[in-house]
């Protein structure tokens, strides 16, 4: 099966400080990869669509500056928290899609960010 | 975009079958509709997906009425392992149109 993971599983940093979330699709090349945040005992709430090559689109209410997403390589996209602060602590969640026929996603384990 | 409607929560004995329902009223014609799965602190794991009528595979069954207005996610025999949120997403990735709703929450009892 497809299988997407995520680097760190968790991390802690001091406020101000820059953390990089890394998902990578294991199995797959992926064009497409979504980044998600959800705090506890909420849905997923989706920040931006990454797509290989070109430019992330963010959704309405995510400050691009500070959420800084590249993808890279086919297989690889990277979230980037700029100068973080505690609000910013979160689950953040990837997904890929497997092909841009079948509107799959499938899920990384999620990295979860601790800012003191 | 497709909003989707599901119970908050659910309970259920071991070994007996759950349905859950996900009313998606606005889904369009491109809408896939697909079934997640959550535990906490992981991300969520793929069931199922479908586009109309019914989908089986080895965990689940996905059940679709022909106006594609709602859909049923059918666990057989559930154990304790399956308590979970259950997420219906339905919309079109490619498009990036797609909503997540509120999810399910199953507690299987013993």
């Amino acid at each position: 099966g497809a299988v997407v993971s995520q680097h760190p599983s968790w991390v802690i940093c001091k406020s101000g400080t820059s953390v990089k979330i890394e998902c990578r699709s294991l199995d797959f090349q992926a064009t497409t990869m979504f980044w998600y945040r959800q705090f506890p005992k909420q849905s997923l709430m989706l920040m931006a669509t990454s797509n290989e090559g070109s430019k992330a689109t963010y959704e309405q209410g995510v400050e691009k500056d500070k959420f800084l997403i590249n993808h890279a390589s086919l297989t690889l996209s990277t979230l980037t928290v700029t100068s973080a602060h505690p609000e910013d602590s979160s689950f953040y969640i990837c997904s890929a899609l497997t092909s841009p026929l079948t509107d799959t996603q499938y899920f990384g384990p999620g990295t979860r960010l601790t800012v003191l | 975009l497709a909003k989707t409607t599901q119970p908050i929560s659910m309970d259920s004995y071991e070994g007996q079958e759950v349905n859950i329902t996900c009313s998606h009223n606005n889904i369009a014609t491109n809408d896939y509709i697909t079934w997640y799965q959550q535990f906490p602190s992981q991300g969520p794991r793929f069931i199922i997906q479908g586009y109309k009528t019914k989908v089986t595979n080895e965990v689940a069954s996905l059940f679709i009425p022909a106006d594609r207005k709602s859909s049923t996610l059918s666990l057989p025999r559930v154990s304790l392992s399956d308590t979970a949120v259950y997420y219906c997403l339905v919309g079109a990735a490619t498009g990036n149109q797609f909503y997540f709703g509120t999810g399910t929450s199953l507690t299987v009892i013993p």
